[in-house]
């Protein structure tokens, strides 16, 4: 079955430190994955698109990895700021040629100061 | 425009009644697709246009949902006989095209309650 477990469910850390989020899947064919930020009351925005081949991937604070053969992913978020609250949700997108998306449920981080 | 728009932001309706939702994409994005996401559950997919190609119809739940896009561009998202399990956020996405590394860009979603 394809599917796309994300951990934390949720996560409150202080402004400042690090944090990492985890995603699991198992989707085949593999295409590439993704990690995309929801604010509240937003639609998703694109954080990172990771091919096979690719094993990081940095945007700003926001670092990706991809392991292929574990098929795990991380997002690590360095020096978190109170603006980084918000969802992050991983997307694995199945198939070649005809694409599908399989979203993961996401993960709620809350930034305190 | 700048970015996808929806349309309404909010819609709250009676169990029964039918609800029409607008999506207008990305001015030149061929692609448009339409998610549904409810409390704690991640996005659903329910289905996505692709220039003049019959669209993928795979993810919607019911016949009772249905969708156009008219002209390559906007898109309405038509549910009849609403039920309360309806009720979630349906968000639109568009895209240039449907290449494996196209980045999907969201609207802001249109909440639907339904009582």
């Amino acid at each position: 079955k394809n599917q796309v477990e994300q951990s934390p469910q949720s996560l409150i850390i202080l402004e400042g430190k690090n944090c990492t989020l985890q995603c699991n899947y198992t989707v085949s064919p593999f295409s590439n994955l993704r990690w995309y930020k929801q604010d509240t009351g937003r639609g998703p925005v694109s954080l990172t698109i990771m091919t096979f081949s690719e094993n990081t991937k940095s945007n700003g604070r926001y670092t990706a990895t991809l392991d292929a053969d574990t098929k795990q992913s991380s997002l690590h978020i360095t020096a978190s700021q109170l603006s980084d609250s918000a969802s992050y949700i991983c997307v694995v997108i199945r198939g070649s040629g005809t694409y599908k998306y399989i979203f993961g449920t996401g993960t709620r981080l809350k930034v305190l100061a | 425009g700048a970015g996808v728009s929806q349309s309404p932001s909010n819609k709250v309706t009676e169990k029964g009644k039918d609800v029409e939702l607008r999506c207008d994409p990305i001015s030149g994005h061929t692609a448009l697709y339409w998610y549904r996401q409810s409390l704690g559950q991640g996005l659903e997919f329910l289905i996505y246009f692709q220039g003049n190609s019959a669209p993928d119809k795979s993810g919607l739940p019911s016949d009772r949902f249905s969708a156009e896009r008219t002209g390559g561009s906007v898109s309405t998202l038509t549910i009849q006989r609403t039920q309360q399990e309806d009720s979630a956020v349906y968000l639109c996405a568009s895209s240039l095209g449907l290449g494996r590394e196209e980045t999907q860009y969201f609207g802001p979603g249109t909440r639907l309650l339904v009582l």
